[in-house]
């Protein structure tokens, strides 16, 4: 197992577009974290799905943003009619949850809307 | 709602000690963490503690805490080059589990 994995690392879109990101959880990890970080901030949290139940939503997360984790492993982040404030790092984190608590982060996608 | 602060900016020669320090206002704050970013890299654990501890060490980290005032610091000792990095501080609290960040502390080690 190689940890969490993003893709895409990298996307450029156009103002309007839709866009979505996978995530890959590393295999036993019932934890799947989302959150998202702008340049010279630490990360803010966006969602987070126990196995496939979606537990809870940031404010920042707007009715543009939808989240899935159909079966409990990956995950799919989908931001539509992209707007230049989209522009981030989004990352995705995994964890076993119970009492270890620790979280493991992908490299995350830059998203850049131009 | 919570909050988390850091200073932006540290510079240590090498062999120095670092000294990072956070401020928290969650008293609910179960767990903290400090992370460590290198450019173009995830964020990685460097350790983390339980709210009813007041210091970890783990090699070349301590981890200190004050419960009372809200305040945690991470010491490298023998800080190197490599160690050179924006350290985030985090907090979660038991329920929720996800992570509250500060904004970072930049360390930047000079030879």
């Amino acid at each position: 197992d190689t940890g969490v994995s993003q893709d895409p690392r990298h996307k450029i879109t156009k103002r309007g577009q839709n866009v979505t990101f996978r995530c890959d959880p590393i295999s036993e990890h019932n934890r799947l974290y989302w959150y998202r970080q702008t340049l010279g901030q630490g990360p803010e949290f966006l969602t987070y799905f126990q196995n496939e139940a979606q537990l809870e939503k940031s404010r920042l997360l707007s009715d543009r943003f939808s989240a899935e984790r159909p079966k409990g492993s990956f995950s799919t982040l989908e931001i539509q009619r992209t707007e230049q404030g989209d522009s981030a790092m989004y990352l995705c984190a995994s964890s076993r949850g119970g009492v270890d608590t620790e979280a493991f982060f992908g490299q995350g996608t830059r998203l850049t809307v131009v | 709602g919570e909050d988390v602060e850091q200073s932006l900016f540290l510079s240590v020669r090498e062999g120095d000690s670092s000294v990072i320090n956070c401020t928290y206002t969650d008293s609910s704050s179960t767990y903290l963490y400090w992370y460590k970013q290198e450019p173009g890299a995830g964020l990685q654990l460097l350790t983390y503690i339980f709210s009813n501890m007041d210091m970890k060490q783990d090699q070349r980290l301590t981890v200190l805490l004050n419960k009372k005032d809200k305040h945690l610091s991470l010491r490298i000792a023998d800080t190197q080059t490599g160690d050179s990095a924006i350290y985030f501080c985090a907090e979660s609290d038991t329920g929720r589990r996800a992570l509250t960040f500060g904004s970072g502390t930049r360390l930047q080690v000079q030879p």
